[in-house]
């Protein structure tokens, strides 16, 4: 299996701009998590998903930032207008189990600048 | 709610040490436990987990951790670190019932020739 698959690897935009980061979780996963981890903060999740549907997005900054999971194999999280603040590598991660009580398989993250 | 506490955020060794890792947990309910760790540029990758059984639990890697119910605690180690050990660990613990897997704020390992 390829694992966890993340798009782009790097992503530096201008404050303001649109940023759309791409997810695919393992084949057969049911539940899919993004984190946002940065020096100040550690690891928050940002929300999660279960068979698609959005169970937890308390950890979602502010209405900037949206995601979805239109089918099992495609998630996004968008983040609109961008503000230097959200620099920071964000994680994806697919587990079997809802909420992840079984292990989560994280992908490469994406490393976020925005100017 | 459930929190993590890592008493170390960094810890510097020489190779063939030992180390430990320490992580403190609270929760009002049963917990699973996990010990992640992720290298320079990479993502978190699972090192081991407690779910229920033997308190003392291992990786393929010689690291292990016990299980201790009574202090509330996963502590991590190993008798003898390598140079390719360095990394960031996380400690993290999620309910019974599901929910969130929370993390711990991260321990960097440091080992050095």
């Amino acid at each position: 299996d390829a694992g966890v698959i993340q798009s782009p690897r790097h992503e530096v935009t201008e404050m303001g701009q649109e940023v759309t980061l791409r997810c695919k979780p393992i084949s057969g996963h049911n539940s899919l998590f993004w984190y946002r981890q940065t020096m100040m903060r550690g690891l928050e999740l940002l929300i999660y998903f279960n068979n698609n549907v959005p169970i937890d997005d308390s950890g979602m900054p502010e209405d900037r930032f949206s995601a979805k999971m239109p089918n099992a194999s495609f998630s996004t999280l968008k983040i609109q207008p961008s503000e230097p603040r959200d620099s920071a590598v964000y994680f994806c991660a697919s587990s079997l189990a809802p909420g992840g009580i079984y292990e989560q398989y994280f992908g490469p993250g994406t490393r976020l600048t925005v100017t | 709610a459930q929190s993590v506490t890592q008493l170390d955020s960094q810890v510097p060794v020489f190779e063939e040490a030992p180390v430990e890792l320490r992580c403190n947990y609270s929760s009002s309910v049963s917990v699973y436990l996990f010990w992640y760790v992720q290298y320079p540029n990479q993502g978190l990758q699972l090192l081991l987990k407690y779910l229920s059984g033997s308190t003392l639990v291992e990786s393929i890697n010689g690291f292990e951790a016990e299980f201790n119910k009574s202090q509330t605690s996963f502590h991590l180690r190993k008798p003898s670190v390598h140079i390719s050990d360095t990394a960031e660990y996380f400690c993290a613990v999620i309910t019974n019932q599901g929910g969130k897997l929370i993390f711990g704020q991260g321990t960097e390992l440091s080992v050095k020739p």
